[in-house]
């Protein structure tokens, strides 16, 4: 069973919508991150939270907006998608930057 | 740049077979290097990890040696089940604050009975 709990499993939405993925671990990791998955292709870094402050932006388009309200939890807005957009986005978390990651089963998202 | 290559899937292989999958690096610094697994509909699951040159990772019958002289980090299984088969990922994290993983392009592995 994974530490990592994400919310939903699956998404589907229209361009105009207005959604929100939600990523929850309470092992007490201080560092959260954001990773956006297509088809047969690896993890792509997407925003990455330490000690709840944004750290790093991999240059990601604004339609997407990342929030930590507290240590547990990591929220992704999402605003105007496009059919690109599609795909898993799973969220990971570790106990310190320095330290391996471990990851949700992540929320398969598609827009209409 | 930080860079992880490995070998093309898939890889089909009889139950009870050997298992290597290649995965080579390019770092500045000292890396730490992990393999991950991905089964079907799921996330990604850390498998073993190496720290520095020499390690030996090692997690259910699954191993890997961190070879700074080769810049290798070949993920191995003495004998393979059906329930092995997945997407294996190698990834690479500079020792810098921030693990920021880089990937490699991940390899299929298909057991069959």
């Amino acid at each position: 069973d994974t530490e990592v709990t994400q919310t939903p499993k699956h998404l589907v939405m229209g361009m105009t919508n207005k959604k929100s993925l939600k990523c929850e671990q309470h092992m007490g990791h201080r560092a959260m991150y954001w990773y956006k998955q297509k088809a047969k292709k690896p993890p792509e870094l997407m925003f990455v939270y330490s000690y709840e402050k944004l750290s790093i932006n991999e240059s990601v388009p604004s339609r997407f907006s990342p929030e930590c309200p507290n240590s547990s939890l990591l929220n992704l807005h999402l605003h105007a998608l496009q059919p690109e957009d599609s795909a898993l986005y799973l969220c990971a978390s570790s106990h310190t930057g320095d330290q391996p990651q471990h990851f949700g089963d992540g929320t398969r998202l598609s827009i209409l | 740049g930080n860079s992880v290559t490995q070998m093309e899937g898939p890889v089909t292989l009889s139950e009870e077979a050997f298992l290597t999958i290649n995965c080579t690096y390019t770092a500045t610094g000292y890396p730490s290097l992990f393999w991950y697994v991905q089964y079907p509909g799921e996330g990604l699951q850390l498998l073993l990890k190496a720290t520095k040159a020499d390690d030996k990772g090692s997690n259910k019958g699954f191993e890997a040696t961190y070879r700074k002289e080769t810049t290798s980090f070949h993920l191995e299984k003495g004998s393979v089940q059906v329930s092995d088969s997945a997407v294996y990922f190698c990834a690479l994290g500079a020792n810098t604050g921030f693990q920021k993983l880089v990937f490699g392009t991940g390899t299929r592995l298909l057991v069959s009975p």
